[in-house]
């Protein structure tokens, strides 16, 4: 069973740029596109952008100019960077597996709270 | 952007009760279209996609259709562990969006 795990800092200073990385277990990272999407507290979900195992990576263009979204294959891990936060950069942020064929999410990471506030 | 717009916005209903929520897109996506469902503090969860196929261990009481510009996911008849908040997404373009969801409370 797939399972995947965000990790990084709760709390991030305005201006600053927000870092998670998420791990992947029970399965390879390879032949997968990987995603980032976001969800602010009591609202709906946003796609950041995805990654594939080989390093190709598609961008929302509401965020492009700000995200950066890597991969280690040999850790079986990818990552997240988002520069220049805001308060409204602040949100529940989950990594998910994107399935094979159409672009849908079939597995989550838990979420992980990140807060913009100084 | 495609837009997604879900409606209702809220329901309450009962146990046993047939749900029907609306999906309406701003442009033809042909069949591409996905709906999870969130429970409180928990991520989303794949229910459908294709507009129509469901994901592998989600009860057949859901069901999905439509194509185009109008999509609609059912629920047969609603089980306490249905009371959550459902997505749609749009799978034909990109960025790729989601509706704003539709939160089924109880009655």
């Amino acid at each position: 069973q797939v399972q995947l795990q965000e990790s990084g800092p709760g709390l991030v200073m305005p201006s600053e740029t927000l870092s998670l990385t998420c791990t992947v277990s029970g399965g390879s990272i390879i032949s997968y596109y990987w995603s980032w999407i976001r969800q602010p507290p009591g609202k709906g979900l946003e796609w950041i952008g995805y990654i594939s195992d080989s390093a190709v990576t598609y961008y929302n263009p509401s965020l492009k100019s700000r995200v950066t979204i890597s991969v280690d294959t040999s850790k079986n891990q990818f990552s997240l960077k988002l520069s220049s936060v805001t308060a409204a950069d602040t949100a529940v942020y989950y990594c998910a597996r994107v399935a094979r064929g159409p672009p849908v999410f079939d597995y989550w990471g838990q979420g992980t709270l990140v807060t913009v506030s100084s | 952007d495609i837009q997604l717009t879900q409606s209702p916005s809220f329901l309450s209903a009962s146990v046993g009760d047939r749900v029907t929520i609306t999906c309406r897109a701003s442009q033809g996506i042909s069949s591409y279209l996905a709906w999870y469902q969130q429970k409180p503090g928990k991520a989303p969860k794949l229910l459908i996609y294709a507009a129509s196929t469901l994901q592998s261990g989600v009860p057949s009481r859901f069901s999905g259709s439509g194509s185009g510009t109008e999509f609609t996911l059912t629920i047969s008849s609603l089980q306490p562990e249905d009371f959550a908040t459902y997505y749609c997404q749009q799978l034909n373009g990109y960025p790729l969006t989601f509706g704003g969801g539709t939160k089924v409370e109880i009655k």
